[in-house]
């Protein structure tokens, strides 16, 4: 079964302290991965798409990257505006199916 | 400059009174697509239309409908909400079919009294 796990479901960091989420997939034909950051109240932004194993893309303190079977999202030196509900999806298969993950809730404390 | 607009963000209804949620985008985008997320939940993907070509998910409940007048709008009709349907309802759109990101709206907060 076509399935998108993220870890942790949620993570506590204090300011400056750096970390990675990650967005486990067992999907058939891969297509790409999203990432998105969900923030209370809002629907999701996306972030950045990743298209194969070894790809990696940056923006600002975030830093995606992608494996035959995972990816990361590596935040670096966290900002307390950088809390929020971050989603990994998988487009796959001949039908361009889109999976979401269940995200990861990030809190950066001041 | 919000691209996809959803209205209402908070819409109340009682139990097995027809609602109508609705969509609009200015990115001229190919497909639109209704999710329907419960807290803490990924969201889930109902119905898409690519152009005017309806795509229902097979589990998605008879009850959802959807309709799609011109390019630039999207409803979401619930005929007959149970309290399970209580959610937040996403709107998005994408350009094309293909490996597109999708970009959503800030969602409709469904309440069933």
């Amino acid at each position: 079964e076509d399935q998108v796990t993220q870890s942790p479901e949620a993570l506590r960091l204090q300011e400056g302290e750096s970390s990675s989420l990650n967005c486990s997939y067992t999907v058939s034909g891969l297509r790409g991965l999203f990432w998105y950051r969900q923030d209370p109240g809002k629907g999701p932004e996306f972030l950045f798409t990743l298209y194969s194993a070894g790809e990696e893309k940056e923006k600002e303190r975030l830093k995606a990257t992608l494996t035959k079977k995972e990816s990361f999202l590596h935040i670096t030196a966290p900002k307390p505006e950088d809390s929020a509900t971050y989603l990994c999806a998988v487009q796959a298969g001949t039908g361009n199916q889109f999976y979401f993950g269940t995200g990861t809730s990030l809190t950066v404390i001041p | 400059d919000a691209m996809v607009i959803q209205n209402p963000r908070y819409q109340v209804t009682q139990f097995g009174k027809p609602v109508t949620l609705s969509c609009s985008q200015t990115l001229n985008h190919n497909v639109m697509y209704w999710y329907q997320q419960k807290s803490s939940q990924a969201p889930k993907l109902l119905f898409h239309y690519y152009d005017k070509d309806f795509n229902n998910e097979a589990d998605t409940p008879d009850n959802f409908q959807s309709r799609r007048p011109n390019t630039s709008f999207c409803f979401l009709d619930i005929r007959s909400p149970g309290l399970g349907d209580a959610a937040m309802y996403l709107c998005a759109t994408s350009r094309d079919r293909g490996l597109q990101p999708q970009h959503f709206g800030d969602g409709t907060r469904l309440s069933i009294l």
